[in-house]
């Protein structure tokens, strides 16, 4: 079946670090990527929808400036949490498709946690 | 939610029981997916329903739509420890290129 990769799983670091978490479709090409922000206990809120080759379309509420979406290839997109602060701590989940009307693949997620 | 509701939020059932979630949304869809979720995990895809559909089964999953009243149902039949998870729907908009979660029911399996 599909497979996303999401990368890292996990990360740990000090306020006003950038970090970048890449998403890779690994064996379909994905035209389109979704980047969500779940909270504990919460649903996944939609962040930010990515094509490839064009700029993010974000979601009302969501800062582009903030969360910086480059989608530069069939197989990548990458999310940068830029000057990350502890409010911005939250698990970081990517999908991805093929076309419209098929399901989207999910990575495993990313949990980013800011000191 | 971004876009709607399930209910119930938790559900707590033996193994062998029957489960049932509801999941109702906002807007018009071109289809609604059924996602799984382990504690800190990606979503699982469990079963896609087009808005020209009613029912859909996959293999113990049952899922029914009913677009005039916005809301869809997912049955777990027989079901077994390991289905312990959060589940959420999703829908997919007209033009395919919005996709929003429902809150989400976590349902625990109790062996």
């Amino acid at each position: 079946g599909a497979v996303v990769s999401q990368h890292p799983s996990r990360v740990i670091c000090k306020s006003g670090t950038s970090v970048k978490i890449e998403c890779r479709s690994l064996d379909f090409q994905a035209t389109t990527m979704f980047w969500y922000r779940q909270f504990p206990k919460q649903s996944l809120m939609l962040m930010a929808t990515s094509n490839e080759g064009s700029k993010a379309t974000y979601e009302q509420g969501v800062e582009k400036d903030k969360f910086l979406i480059n989608h530069a290839s069939l197989t990548l997109s990458t999310l940068t949490v830029t000057s990350a602060h502890p409010e911005d701590s939250s698990f970081y989940i990517c999908s991805a498709r093929d076309s419209m009307n098929q399901p989207q693949h999910f990575g495993d997620g990313t949990r980013l946690s800011i000191l | 939610s971004q876009q709607g509701e399930e209910d119930p939020q938790a559900l707590s059932i033996q193994e062998g029981e029957n489960a049932t979630m509801n999941c109702s949304y906002k807007t018009s869809i071109n289809n609604l997916q059924w996602y799984r979720q382990n504690s800190g995990r990606g979503l699982v895809h469990l079963i896609l329903i087009r808005s020209n559909e009613r029912e859909k089964h996959s293999g113990r999953l049952r899922v029914t739509l009913d677009t005039s009243k916005k809301s869809s149902s997912l049955l777990i039949t027989a079901s077994r420890a390991a289905d312990t998870a959060s589940y959420f729907c999703a829908t997919a908009s007209y033009n395919f290129n919005k996709f929003y979660f429902g809150s989400g029911t976590k349902l625990n399996v109790k062996p």
